[in-house]
């Protein structure tokens, strides 16, 4: 069975210093790996996915993400945050095979001034 | 283009009422998915459609129907309402295919149940 874990429920960072939102994850078969952000009262946008290739995905907004096969994990990155980064996070899992996507339980970023 | 939209965008309702959450996209996608989110418990899927004029139960469905009207339109209702169905419930789609794609949400219904 898939499953996916966001193991912190909130990061807290100083503006301009680098963040890091864990996820973790697990399926049978290669996984298609995928990142959501949520600000107040909007719906989930796409920030980046791994499908198959280098390890290091670039997205929106700055964000990177680095699949690690041995690790299982898939942490999203940003060299310096923002105040605006401020949003909930979603990591995603589907697989080669599969149809359906498992989100996490999201992790709340704060980004102080 | 609109992408996807969703309608009501909150509402209250009773115990035992029954309501017909509404979704549309301009995106020409295959695949619509309804969502549920709840707090600490991410995004959990109560039924999708991956093509037109075939639905399927996702995670959670108890309690719910759904209708793929069309390929613009994915519709959930609720015949019953209980307290346990307040959340805010989020439609989807994505592009066709037996793997899995970038999904596209709209803006979410508050629901509140009492």
């Amino acid at each position: 069975a898939q499953s996916v874990a966001q193991p912190e429920d909130q990061v807290n960072v100083a503006e301009g210093n680098p963040l890091t939102v864990k996820c973790t994850y697990s399926v049978s078969g290669n996984p298609y790996l995928f990142w959501y952000v949520q600000y107040p009262n909007r719906g989930l946008q796409f920030l980046l996915k791994y499908i198959t290739g280098d390890n290091l995905v670039k997205g929106s907004y700055g964000f990177e993400a680095e699949f690690n096969k041995s690790q299982t994990s898939f942490h999203l990155k940003k060299p310096s945050a923002l105040v605006s980064d401020s949003a909930l996070y979603f990591c995603a899992v589907g697989h080669t095979g599969g149809f359906k996507t498992i989100f996490g339980a999201g992790t709340r970023l704060f980004v102080k001034a | 283009n609109a992408g996807v939209t969703q309608t009501p965008k909150f509402q209250v309702l009773k115990t035992g009422q029954s309501m017909t959450l509404q979704c549309a996209q301009d995106m020409n996608h295959n695949s619509m998915y309804w969502y549920r989110q709840d707090p600490g418990m991410g995004l959990r899927l109560i039924y999708y459609s991956a093509s037109e004029g075939t639905t399927d139960k996702g995670e959670v469905p108890n309690g719910y129907n759904v209708s793929r009207l069309n390929k613009r339109e994915f519709s959930l209702r609720l015949e019953s309402a209980a307290p346990s169905q307040t959340s805010v419930y989020f439609c989807a789609s994505s592009e066709a295919g037996t793997l899995v794609k970038t999904q596209y949400f709209g803006p979410g219904t508050r629901l509140l149940v009492l």
